[in-house]
């Protein structure tokens, strides 16, 4: 099983839909998850933490199940800007971070 | 505010040449990190430094050293490039493990011919 795994995607969907990304991990021993996003050609940026409690910023929601070692991020009324790469990060050794490959989302008019 | 800056941004090689992509950080940041993203394989480490004076290697050390000059300064270094290095790297640094937030340069895009 590899360390953190993503659909690549692309989702497409409409502006105004509801979608949901999953990525899960191997390493039960990790207690930090994260969310970034990526555009095309561009850094990555932090989106949000992802608390045990799961957690909301807007329309976004993460949410940690440890049991499955799984993370989720729900993107509500989709806008044409959230268009991006949606990557999932996972405490690795050390203080190292560990990137799943990304999932792509293209919200379309 | 600079935050993470890269240099170069971008640079061709030859196959066999040798290069260091410089990265510094004005955040104080205690630990930094060098990347490599390729087309389909996501973000890959290959070496960070969780504080002055250490470093360790990530997933894909192979072909590359790292220096953590001081506080600020971490340079990777391609001794003998090969046209697999082909990549975007991505410095990196980070307050702490806990806040998780990492703060990316804008890549150095290296091709290796």
């Amino acid at each position: 099983r590899k360390e953190v795994e993503q659909d690549p995607g692309p989702f497409n969907v409409p502006e105004g839909a509801t979608v949901a990304f999953n990525c899960t991990y191997s390493n039960s021993a990790s207690q930090s998850f994260f969310w970034y996003r990526q555009d095309c050609r561009k850094e990555p940026k932090l989106l949000m933490s992802v608390y045990s409690s799961g957690n909301e910023d807007g329309r976004f929601t993460a949410q940690l199940n440890r049991a499955s070692q799984y993370i989720s991020l729900l993107i509500r009324d989709s806008k044409l800007s959230d268009s991006a790469t949606y990557l999932c990060v996972v405490e690795g050794q050390g203080f190292s971070f560990i990137f799943g490959k990304g999932t792509r989302l293209l919200v379309k008019p | 505010n600079a935050g993470v800056t890269q240099t170069p941004k971008f640079q061709v090689l030859k196959t066999g040449q040798s290069m260091t992509l410089q990265c510094a950080q004005d955040m104080n940041h205690n630990s930094m990190y060098w990347y490599r993203q390729d087309p389909g394989m996501g973000l890959r480490l290959i070496y960070y430094s969780a504080s002055e004076g250490t470093t360790d290697k990530g997933e894909v050390p192979n072909g590359y050293n790292v220096s953590r000059l001081n506080k600020r300064e971490f340079s990777l270094r391609l001794e003998s490039a090969a046209p697999s290095q082909t990549s975007v790297y991505f410095c990196a640094s980070s307050d702490s493990r806990n806040t998780g937030e990492l703060f990316f340069g804008e890549g150095s895009r290296l091709t290796v011919l």
